[in-house]
């Protein structure tokens, strides 16, 4: 079964330049969280949606970051315009609710690598 | 804003011995999950604890979840290099699906 896909793997860009990053869910999960990695700050929750629908994005650093999902299969974050200080590594994650059990499994993906010089 | 301390931060052992790391808060959480990365990858799910004094065993891994819902454990015994990897705690509110992270425990076995 193909996991959570995210592009580009890798990306250098110069500061100022509009990002996009891409996500494609495990087909089925009706939840789909984005989160931030670096070594100061950990793994910080960015923005969920639920059903497509966005549900909390308080973790969003400033109105510089979007993120979108227009359909179950795929969602996109954009920073624009880029700054050194958003070099991360950028995870998608999806999972499924079961029922009421409050323990559901979240995928990652193998994250997009972003450095903005 | 509900957090996560994980410690220690870091440690380096010897292949053999055993550890213990903690991931602790203040909020009570409705289930408590451990997550292990390696380095150029997502992280993967270990295990979920949802009740209280809950204790989970993976092989070498033994999971505990504290009897108030605040605090967790994973004892490694008998550590090998291939447990290496940054060890994160998760959590979610009561209700809620947001799910946050620990800053991790980054584990180096030694051979």
């Amino acid at each position: 079964d193909a996991g959570v896909i995210q592009s580009p793997r890798h990306e250098v860009t110069e500061m100022g330049q509009e990002v996009t990053l891409r996500c494609k869910p495990i087909s089925g999960h009706d939840y789909l969280f984005w989160y931030r990695q670096t070594m100061m700050r950990g793994l910080e929750l960015l923005i969920y949606f639920n059903n497509n629908v966005p549900i909390d994005d308080s973790g969003m650093p400033e109105d510089r970051f979007s993120a979108k999902m227009p359909n179950a299969s795929f969602s996109t974050l954009k920073i624009q315009p880029s700054e050194p200080r958003d070099s991360a590594v950028y995870f998608c994650a999806s999972s499924f609710r079961s029922g009421g059990f409050p323990g559901n499994t979240i995928y990652f993906g193998e994250g997009s690598w972003l450095t903005v010089v | 804003t509900q957090l996560l301390e994980q410690s220690p931060q870091f440690l380096s052992i010897q292949e053999g011995e055993n550890l213990t790391v903690y991931c602790n808060s203040s909020s009570v959480f409705s289930s408590l999950q451990w997550y292990r990365q390696e380095p150029g990858e997502g992280p993967v799910l270990l295990v979920t604890v949802v009740t209280g004094g809950e204790v989970k065993k993976l092989k070498r891994l033994t999971f505990q979840f504290g009897d108030a819902r605040k605090d967790s454990s994973l004892h490694i015994t008998a550590a090998q290099p291939g447990d290496t990897g940054l060890y994160l705690c998760a959590a979610r509110n009561t209700g809620g699906f947001k799910t946050i992270f620990g800053a991790g425990t980054r584990l180096f076995v030694k051979a």
